[in-house]
């Protein structure tokens, strides 16, 4: 199986700065990394897949970068509406589909 | 526009069963391929269980492989998640997502289940 862990845990950003989160893979998961956004009470939605594609309808200020077994998902300037919890997940080799345990990016 | 409703969830006693669907509309529901993904609460998010658009493959997360099934019915738009032998750690926000070059580009708003006496 293979683990995907995030970092930090929590982040700590003021609105209008720059977030940049990170996922690490076990191994190699080529570019067969998404990330998904999750506000309290809310069901996960899609941000990006493969690895810097964005979906229908996320802002450009979502980037995502990285190959491989290290990611990145920035942030460019944060509005109010960002924070959230943001999880990685890979489906480069299946089952199962991996999830990374969460960043939580939080006011400053 | 695409909507993904779970219902069945509720209250089980341990060791019992429980079938979850997840109805869907707005595409064209017999050629996706369909997730189970749950969360535990104040936890992060657990893949449970795959099925192929025309349900002729299925994979499970080792945590269920066994005891839940999933499947689909294509001319009823909807599928299903038979749950049994449910313990405490079955306790969760189960969502139904469809699939997008391997992720999940939709998701419901989840159906809860509780597994406790």
């Amino acid at each position: 199986e293979i683990v995907m862990t995030q970092s930090p845990a929590t982040l700590s950003v003021s609105p209008g700065e720059r977030a940049t989160l990170s996922c690490r893979a076990s191994q190699s998961v080529s570019s067969n990394l998404a990330w998904y956004q999750q506000k309290p009470g809310r069901a996960p939605r899609l941000l990006i897949y493969g690895a810097s594609t964005r979906a229908t309808g996320i802002p450009a200020r979502f980037s995502g970068s990285g190959s491989g077994t290290e990611f990145t998902l920035t942030i460019s300037s944060l509005q109010s509406d960002d924070f959230a919890v943001y999880y990685c997940q890979q489906y480069h080799k299946w089952p199962p589909r991996t999830f990374g345990q969460g960043t939580k990016v939080e006011v400053k | 526009q695409v909507q993904l409703v779970e219902s069945g969830g509720g209250v089980v006693q341990p060791g019992g069963s429980l079938r979850l669907s997840c109805a869907a509309s707005g595409f064209t529901f017999s050629g996706y391929a369909l997730h189970w993904v749950r969360q535990a609460p104040g936890k992060g998010l657990e893949w449970v269980a795959f099925i192929r658009f025309d349900g002729t493959n299925t994979y499970y997360a080792d945590s269920v492989k066994g005891r839940f099934t999933i499947s689909r019915d294509n001319s009823k738009n909807t599928l299903y998640l038979q749950m049994n032998s449910l313990g405490a750690e079955d306790t969760a926000m189960y969502y139904c997502a469809r699939d997008l070059s391997g992720t999940g580009d939709f998701w419901g708003h989840g159906t809860l289940v509780t597994v406790s006496s």
